[in-house]
């Protein structure tokens, strides 16, 4: 069955360092989405891409990279300077096009702790 | 700018009780329209979309919802809640533009009681 798969679903890091969320779909969607999500504020954009090698940033991309190199991956990079790395991280996916062609396909997150 | 209001953190309902769960938004014109469920740990499955046509949209798992333009509202409904219904549900609208991205509310979160 197609879907998205996000590893690993729980990271621990340290403080200072960087740390790579991977996501990969067999959706065969063209555009990818990388959503912050903290308790009372619902879901927040970081950063979305439609095509490969090319992507945008959203409301909340201070902090954080991503890579568009393969159709099937968008990895999030967060990095020392975001400085409340602590979420819940989930990516999604659509048919590129408006919201109208394809609602977003989400994967099952992963929760990022930094101590 | 686009945005989405749940005016209500968390609802607690009896099972077999109805529901309703609140979503307003703001937007320029007749906007995309979605409402997610999830699970505690999960990412969010979609109950139902509206984009145009009849107010009244079913969805999946028994929930329906009601575009109501006059007072920019998207509620959701269900009859009768199952114990399996609580999760946190979020209401998003989308631009018909071609970036796809949704706008979400901040999430409603629903207990059930026995």
């Amino acid at each position: 069955d197609g879907g998205i798969t996000q590893s690993p679903k729980y990271l621990f890091r340290k403080e200072g360092q960087n740390v790579t969320l991977s996501c990969e779909q067999n959706l065969n969607h063209d555009a990818m989405y990388w959503y912050r999500q903290d308790p009372g504020q619902g879901l927040r954009l970081i950063y979305y891409s439609q095509i490969v090698n090319d992507f945008q940033k959203g409301d909340i991309a201070e902090g954080y990279s991503v890579s568009r190199e393969k159709k099937e991956s968008f990895p999030l990079t967060v990095t020392s300077a975001q400085k409340n790395p602590t979420a819940f991280y989930l990516c999604a996916s659509s048919i590129a096009g408006t919201v109208g062609n394809s609602p977003l396909h989400f994967g099952n997150g992963t929760r990022l702790t930094v101590t | 700018a686009q945005s989405v209001t749940q005016p209500d953190i968390h609802i607690t309902v009896s099972e077999g009780a109805s529901l309703e769960l609140r979503c307003n938004y703001s937007y320029g014109a007749t906007p995309y329209l979605f409402w997610y469920v999830q699970s505690p740990g999960q990412g969010l499955q979609l109950l139902l979309k509206y984009f145009s046509g009849d107010t009244l949209v079913q969805g999946i798992k028994g929930f329906e919802a009601e575009f109501k333009r006059s007072q920019s509202s998207f509620n959701l409904r269900k009859p009768s809640v199952h114990w399996s219904d609580a999760a946190e549900y979020f209401c998003a609208v989308g631009a018909p533009d071609d970036t796809g991205k949704l706008i979400f509310g901040q999430g409603t979160t629903l207990q059930v009681k026995p």
